[in-house]
């Protein structure tokens, strides 16, 4: 089965300083990988997502990720941080039980922004 | 927003007691998946519909069920309720052509006492 890891469980960051959230992966096979966001009782917002292409991958809000595959990780970057960005950051692998297509999770790292 | 809705928002419940809940799928999707989300904890994979059918199951239970509509909304249902499944059940809706990005409703919150 796919998998993926978020080390840190909560990264904390100066607004106005660039960000880096965390993410290593364990695929059979190409690996899709997606970048969502959850904010305080509310669903998850699908930030970006990496098929194939440019390792360099740009999402909504200034959210950019940079897929590695020799280090299996696919980090969630921004340039600078703003307050309005703390949120739950998860990261997330396609994975096939049975025809099924789903998306299986890291654990989540809460990013806050301090002001 | 991502056009999909769920409802209830929040429900309490009884250990042993059967709940269901509902999600309205983005227009034009045909395909949605149910996750179960604990506190502090990353969404995990219930089960997948596709066309009425379902096409592929995580890790849970029978006494976790589902159905699909002809106009693609879904239920989950949960029988014989135990205090672990308290959490926060996200639907998901989706194409199943789709390069896999999936849109989520913004969840109901499930506690069970």
């Amino acid at each position: 089965a796919q998998s993926v890891a978020q080390p840190e469980d909560q990264v904390n960051v100066a607004e106005g300083n660039p960000l880096t959230v965390k993410c290593t992966y364990s695929v059979s096979g190409n690996p899709y990988l997606f970048w969502y966001v959850q904010y305080p009782n509310r669903g998850l917002q699908f930030l970006l997502k990496y098929i194939t292409g440019d390792n360099l991958v740009k999402g909504s809000y200034g959210f950019e990720a940079e897929f590695n595959k020799s280090q299996t990780s696919f980090h969630l970057k921004k340039p600078s941080a703003l307050v309005s960005d703390s949120a739950l950051y998860f990261c997330a692998v396609r994975d096939f039980p049975g025809s099924a297509r789903q998306l299986t999770f890291g654990s989540g790292t809460q990013l806050t922004v301090l002001p | 927003e991502t056009g999909v809705t769920q409802s209830p928002t929040h429900l309490i419940k009884t250990r042993g007691q059967q709940v269901t809940l509902r999600c309205s799928s983005q227009s034009g999707h045909n395909t949605v998946s149910w996750y179960q989300q604990a506190l502090g904890q990353g969404p995990q994979f219930i089960f997948q519909y596709y066309r009425e059918e379902e096409n592929g199951r995580g890790n849970f239970p029978p006494r976790f069920s589902g159905l699909q509509f002809p106009n693609y909304s879904s239920e989950l249902n949960v029988n014989a309720l135990e205090l672990d499944d308290s959490a926060l059940y996200l639907c998901a809706s989706s194409l199943a052509t789709d390069s896999y990005e999936q849109y989520f409703g913004p969840g109901t919150r499930l506690t069970v006492t």
